[in-house]
């Protein structure tokens, strides 16, 4: 069954050091997603992305972040300078959904956000 | 914005029991998804139930199935013959049906199942 992946599962930093995580979305997924989860306190949305542009962000998403997908495969969320505030478990999802709404004129479960595993960032 | 609440932080509950799990929802749409996702000690997010609003009809996954009461704002998961593996903290969700496609969380219920 297809599925998100994220590299690395684990990363320790050092303040003020960047960070890249990086994500695999599902093949034929077209929203990429990024959500942190800070231990002990709900999932939080960071930001979406769709036909190579941020879709929309939370206002968590400042300027020490971005995200980027440099090629047909990958979709990565860099952090410039990490802040202690930082460290948290970092989701990358993906869904089929389309502006359009549907998929070749078919209700279909697209909008359902698929998560990949989690990349747990360690600042220190 | 989309708020939604967990009132119970924990529940226990003994292996091939029934627990119901309660999650309420504030909004002012009309057509919306909610979803329930688990996440087990590896803190893997796994979807376990989808529902769209405008069905009455209750989702069901196996196991798994949701009371949804469109006009209370209510979207409760039950979890019947519960296993050892369903040991997890549960997440309710709700993602709008137009203009965008995130997802806002609940805090999240605690679920163990004892042997």
């Amino acid at each position: 069954e297809p599925e998100v992946t994220q590299t690395p599962s684990h990363q320790v930093t050092q303040m003020g050091q960047e960070v890249i995580l990086r994500c695999v979305p599902i093949s034929n997924h077209l929203y990429f997603y990024w959500y942190r989860q800070i231990l002990g306190q709900k999932v939080e949305f960071l930001v979406s992305f769709y036909n190579n542009e941020i879709s929309e962000k939370s206002e968590i998403f400042d300027d020490q972040f971005s995200v980027e997908r440099p090629d047909g495969s990958n979709f990565t969320l860099k952090i410039r300078s990490t802040k202690l505030e930082d460290s948290a478990m970092y989701f990358c999802a993906s869904s089929e959904w389309t502006r359009q709404g549907r998929v070749q004129g078919r209700e279909s479960s697209g909008n359902t956000i698929y998560f990949g595993e989690g990349s747990w960032l360690t600042v220190v | 914005a989309q708020t939604v609440t967990q009132s119970q932080p924990e529940m226990s509950v003994q292996e091939a029991e029934t627990v119901t799990l309660s999650c309420t929802y504030d909004t002012s749409e009309n057509n919306y998804y909610l979803f329930w996702y688990k996440q087990p000690p590896s803190r893997q997010m796994i979807l376990v139930i989808r529902q769209e609003a405008y069905k009455q009809q209750n989702a069901t996954e196996n196991r798994f199935s949701v009371n949804f009461q469109k006009a209370a704002k209510s979207f409760s998961l039950k979890i019947s013959d519960s296993q050892l593996g369903d040991t997890a903290m549960y997440f309710c969700a709700f993602m709008k049906h137009i203009g965008d496609y995130k997802l806002s969380f609940g805090a999240g219920t605690t679920v163990t199942v004892r042997a």
